[in-house]
């Protein structure tokens, strides 16, 4: 079946550092490719997404990166501060539904002062 | 506006009880999912609701999960003869168009 595989599991950089997850998913109709960020005792929060007809999307500190013929997208996050620790999570899209995700299982992005 | 709210926040039971966790979305939001997060994994799909139509139950591990959703808006998720690897965080997301996901607080569900 279709599967996201994210990684690395736990990510500690210091403040001020950029940070990168990487993710990679298996069925090739997936249209749609968010990041959530969940911080301690929320659910989850839609930072950013990237749709297959676009390379690249930027919002301020955080973008993203898709490359549709190797399979995998990125999430970028610059100057990184305290409030960016957080586990994150990548999804993609089942096929071109626009209501099914499959989910990667989280970074855990630790911040060091 | 106020955001999709969950009860209760925690839930602790004992092997073989049956439980119920609430969701209350967004108002106006037709689209409502159930999600299980064990520790250290990702978010599982459980169940989706979409207006009126029949919901997409593909996710429901076994038979002992059920869920409804009483005149579109609220919805209630039974494990009933709860066992010890049910325990873990449930989410409930809504969604009223697009693709955005707005999900909730969580209930965590602790089976003794």
């Amino acid at each position: 079946g279709e599967n996201v595989e994210q990684h690395p599991s736990t990510l500690s950089v210091q403040e001020g550092d950029s940070a990168v997850i990487k993710c990679t998913y298996s069925d090739s109709a997936s249209n749609y490719f968010p990041w959530y960020k969940q911080e301690l005792g929320k659910g989850p929060q839609l930072i950013i997404d990237i749709r297959s007809n676009v390379g690249e999307k930027k919002d301020q500190r955080i973008a993203v990166t898709l490359n549709k013929t190797a399979k995998h997208f990125s999430l970028h996050i610059t100057e990184t501060q305290p409030e960016d620790s957080a586990v994150y999570f990548c999804a993609a899209s089942i096929g071109g539904s626009n209501y099914q995700l499959i989910w990667g299982a989280g970074t855990k992005l630790i911040i060091k002062p | 506006g106020a955001g999709v709210s969950q009860s209760p926040s925690n839930k602790v039971t004992e092997k073989g009880k049956d439980v119920e966790l609430r969701c209350d979305p967004i108002s106006g939001h037709t689209a409502l999912y159930w999600y299980r997060q064990s520790l250290g994994q990702g978010l599982e799909f459980l169940i989706y609701f979409q207006g009126n139509s029949a919901p997409d139950k593909s996710g429901l591990p076994s038979d002992r999960f059920s869920a409804e959703r009483t005149g579109g808006s609220v919805s209630t998720l039974t494990i009933q003869r709860t066992q010890q690897e049910d325990s873990a965080v449930y989410l409930c997301a809504s969604r009223i168009s697009g693709f955005e996901q707005f999900f909730g607080p969580g209930t965590r569900l602790t089976v003794l």
